[in-house]
């Protein structure tokens, strides 16, 4: 299994351009989460999917788009980059249900730049 | 309001076991203690988590004390390739799939 995987692995941006973060699992994951990682600080809640074509707002959810149109994958969007948004982005999956079955499975990240 | 505190920095040596605190006084009934650890800037890796009893696996173990309001993960013996940033998170996830990340512990592992 590959388990969690994220295209591209880096990526510059000029300010107002667009793009698109893709992640996969093979792991047949109900559950699926895109983090943003600031330099220095620990990772924060960006959208997450309980289920195919389903999504829910995180703690930092603006300037920020999400699509679960397949089960394996979780797409995350910019519309207008901006500099504010320079971070590594790391998708995650889990297993459905709460505590204590979770376990997030991490991707590799994606570093971004915002010039 | 954090969840939890964590010192932010340690150093530990090599072969020895490394004990990393965490304080949780506001931890609730039903609420959980996860460990996750980030190696230099790879994705956030599970290591353990507990509820009330002290846990164990092949990668650590987890103590909570009795009022659980904090607890100590123990990595046995400790090798360069567990310098990370160790996470220690408090969440209940009924309902509410969200794990909160702090700043952790950046633990060092000196030859």
């Amino acid at each position: 299994n590959a388990g969690v995987t994220q295209t591209p692995k880096f990526r510059v941006l000029k300010t107002g351009q667009s793009m698109t973060l893709l992640c996969a699992q093979d792991m047949n994951h109900e559950y699926m989460y895109w983090y943003r990682q600031d330099p220095g600080m620990g990772l924060r809640l960006i959208h997450y999917s309980v289920g195919e074509g389903t999504t829910a707002k995180g703690e930092v959810p603006d300037g920020y788009n999400v699509s679960r149109l397949k089960k394996q994958n979780f797409l995350l969007g910019l519309e207008s980059a901006a500099p504010s948004q320079t971070s590594v982005y790391f998708c995650a999956s889990s297993k459905p249900g709460g505590a204590p079955n979770y376990e997030q499975y991490f991707g590799p990240g994606t570093r971004l730049t915002v010039t | 309001d954090a969840k939890t505190t964590q010192p932010p920095s340690m150093d530990c040596a090599e072969g020895r076991a490394a004990n990393l605190p965490c304080n949780h006084s506001t931890i609730s009934g039903n609420e959980y203690v996860y460990w996750y650890r980030q190696i230099h800037s790879q994705g956030p890796q599970y290591i353990i988590h507990g509820l009330k009893n002290n846990e164990t696996n092949e990668m650590a173990s987890l103590i909570i004390t009795e009022d659980r309001k904090s607890s100590t993960l123990i990595l046995p013996h400790a090798t360069l390739r567990d310098t990370a940033v160790y996470y220690c998170i408090v969440s209940s996830n009924f309902g509410n799939e969200k794990l909160t990340f702090g700043t952790g512990t950046r633990l060092t592992i000196i030859p």
